[in-house]
């Protein structure tokens, strides 16, 4: 069964410091792996990676795909209390019904 | 430009009611969907559609309907709520640049938090 997994589940920092957020995946048919992020209610979009190795960048934030290892990282540099939110994965399935599994959430807290 | 906006933003159903929400975009884009989000579970596909007429149906659609009837709007029904169906949905879409479905970022609207009872 297809599925995406996130690591870790809750994760509590001060401004100033680095965070490093981890997506796994199975899925059959990979055609592409996309980062949300979730405040108080809609997702809004933060990257999309099709291919391994080529670092995605805005800003502080930071993404990288390995398919190899079949996992992605999303990187928060010098976070601050505007970061606080719910990171989102998702992937592509393009195989048959062209499905956009997403992982349970990575929640980031960024205190003062 | 509203963008993707959805109505109502709240509503609370008796079992065994049915209801519509509504999304409708501004943007011009193909593609739509409708998710559903539970704590502890992510986002989960309900139905989408690829174009004005179409629908097809996504991970979790026993409990509801779709219908594209216009380019602009996607509607969601449930014909007869049961309390599982509590969650927020939330509709997104895609365009211009989207070679499939789900191959470009997805635009979400506000979400509508459902309680059925």
């Amino acid at each position: 069964e297809d599925k995406v997994v996130q690591s870790p589940l809750s994760l509590v920092v001060h401004e100033g410091d680095t965070v490093t957020l981890n997506c796994s995946y199975e899925v059959t048919n990979f055609r592409s792996l996309l980062w949300y992020k979730q405040e108080k209610k809609a997702p809004t979009f933060l990257f999309m990676l099709t291919s391994s190795g080529i670092e995605k960048k805005s800003g502080r934030l930071s993404s990288i795909l390995d398919k190899k290892e079949l996992s992605s990282i999303l990187n928060i540099t010098a976070t601050q209390t505007g970061d606080s939110a719910i990171y989102l994965c998702a992937v592509e399935d393009s195989y048959n019904t062209d499905k956009l599994i997403f992982g349970t959430g990575t929640r980031l807290q960024v205190f003062p | 430009n509203a963008g993707v906006t959805q109505t109502p933003k709240f509503r609370v159903l008796k079992t065994g009611q049915s209801m519509t929400l509504l999304c409708a975009q501004d943007m011009n884009h193909e593609y739509m969907y409708w998710y559903r989000q539970d704590p502890g579970m992510g986002l989960r596909l309900i139905h989408y559609s690829v174009g004005e007429g179409t629908t097809a149906k996504g991970e979790v659609p026993d409990g509801y309907n779709v219908s594209r009837l216009k380019k602009q709007n996607f509607l969601l029904g449930l014909e007869s709520a049961a309390p599982s169906q509590t969650s927020v949905y939330f509709c997104a879409t895609s365009g211009p640049g989207a070679t499939a479905p789900f191959s470009y970022e997805q635009y979400f609207g506000p979400g509508t938090r459902l309680t059925v009872t």
